[in-house]
């Protein structure tokens, strides 16, 4: 049990979906983030939200459309994917988005795109 | 950007060997963390460094942020199966990139019974 908890697990979705990957913290923090993990390369940080702002937009796509509506929640809306989309989506929290504050991930959402 | 470089990519080792694995960069940062990933899960917090020469124990693990603030390492004594995993580091701020992690590649263990 980590504190951060991520659904679903695992999504197959075809190029033209809509579909929305979801975090929920119970750690009481204030910073929430979106990764993105593919095979062979380091964890790409996508977006980072403090206080339910929006404080890093990593040069994502805008396929992509994080959605903050309270400390504890953090969304992913997905459309119109791409093949190369397909990876482990990992959400993490802080207690800040600030230095010397850990980040806790959840287990993550394997996506797939046909 | 930042970069880290961490080695080595992959180790086999028996069951009771010692492990060590680091992490170099050409930047500075203000905080070393040490993550480790198991299949089907998400990276898990071991260790974290808060200050230049620090050395710091978690069991049977220990790790130290490099007093030029530009590494880091990762020893793991008397390993066991449970060991095994993906290890990643993590620089975290110093310069522009305040509050910001940077990964790096992952070293992939596997310990032999």
């Amino acid at each position: 049990e980590t504190g951060v908890t991520q659904t679903p697990r695992h999504l197959v979705m075809g190029m033209t979906n809509k579909k929305s990957l979801k975090c929920e913290q119970h750690l009481g923090h204030n910073a929430m983030y979106w990764y993105k993990q593919s095979a062979k390369k380091p964890l790409e940080l996508m977006f980072v939200y403090n206080f339910k702002e929006q404080t890093e937009n990593n040069s994502v796509p805008s396929r992509f459309s994080p959605e903050c509506p309270n400390s504890s929640h953090l969304f992913l809306h997905l459309h119109t994917l791409q093949p190369e989309d397909s990876a482990l989506y990992l959400c993490a929290s802080s207690q800040g988005d600030r230095d010397y504050q850990p980040q806790h991930f959840g287990d993550g959402t394997r996506l797939s795109i046909l | 950007g930042q970069q880290l470089n961490q080695s080595p990519q992959s180790m086999f080792i028996q069951e009771g060997e010692d492990v060590s694995m680091n992490c170099t960069s050409s930047s500075i940062f203000n905080t070393w963390l040490w993550y480790k990933q198991d299949p089907g899960e998400g990276p898990v917090l071991l260790i974290a460094l808060y200050k230049a020469g620090e050395l710091t124990s978690n069991g049977r693990l220990t790790a130290q942020f490099g007093i030029t603030r530009k590494d880091s390492f990762l020893n793991i004594s008397a390993s066991i199966p449970s060991d095994v995993g993906i290890y990643f580091c993590a620089g975290q701020g110093g310069g522009t990139s305040y509050g910001k992690l940077t990964f790096g590649q992952g070293t992939i263990l596997t310990v032999h019974p």
